[in-house]
């Protein structure tokens, strides 16, 4: 089983700045991992796929890279509501596809 | 638009069955997966397993193998999650999920439905 290590687990940030999320994978996802957006009571939302395709409808601020096993999600100048927990996530080797454990993000 | 529509919340009893069910609209049903996701209160997500709508073949994390059976219906492009045996540690929210073209094994889970909570307490 691929495991996906976010860091940090907390970022407290204030509006305006950047934010840069990282996803380590335990062996090579490629370019398979995805992120996703998860508010308070709400489905998860993709906003990055295959590493840094954004999603329909998501916004520039938010871009992806890397490839391999270290991936990190940027957003470039935060909104109050970027505020959530974002999730990576790897399709390149399953059963099971597997999750990182999330990194909240707090707007100040 | 594509759209996951989920059922209404459960409570259950230890040792009880619950069954889930995702409308879809807005694609063809039989071109993508449909993945169910669980998360447990305050915690992470965690993959169940996938329903290939067309051949109704599936495929499940080793953890729920022999609990958990995935179906669908085409008639309706309503998939169905049913989780027997069911323990505290079952409370979750469940997803289903949607987006991977099942022609090239694409595992993509772009859409979502909004959610089922489940209960199990005796």
């Amino acid at each position: 089983e691929i495991v996906l290590t976010q860091s940090p687990a907390t970022l407290s940030l204030s509006p305006g700045e950047r934010a840069t999320l990282s996803c380590r994978a335990s062996q090579t996802v490629d370019i398979y991992l995805a992120w996703y957006q998860q508010k308070p009571g709400q489905a998860p939302r993709l906003l990055i796929y295959d590493a840094s395709n954004r999603a329909t409808g998501i916004p520039a601020r938010f871009s992806g890279s890397g490839s391999g096993t270290d991936f990190t999600l940027t957003i470039s100048s935060l909104e109050p509501e970027d505020s959530a927990v974002y999730y990576c996530q790897q399709r390149y080797k399953w059963p099971p596809i597997t999750f990182g454990q999330g990194t909240r993000l707090e707007i100040k | 638009q594509v759209q996951l529509v989920q059922s209404g919340a459960e409570v259950k009893k230890p040792g009880a069955s619950v069954k889930v069910s995702c409308k879809t609209s807005g694609y063809t049903f039989t071109n993508d997966y449909i993945h169910w996701v669980r998360q447990a209160p305050g915690q992470g997500l965690e993959w169940m397993g996938w329903i290939n709508p067309n051949s109704g073949g599936t495929n499940y994390a080793q953890k729920f193998q022999g609990r958990v059976t995935l179906t669908r219906d085409t008639s309706i492009s309503t998939a169905s999650m049913e989780l027997s045996s069911l323990r505290s540690d079952d409370t979750a929210v469940y997803f289903c999920a949607s987006g991977g073209n099942t022609l090239s094994h694409d595992m993509r889970l772009d859409y979502w439905g909004q959610g089922t909570l489940v209960t199990v307490s005796s």
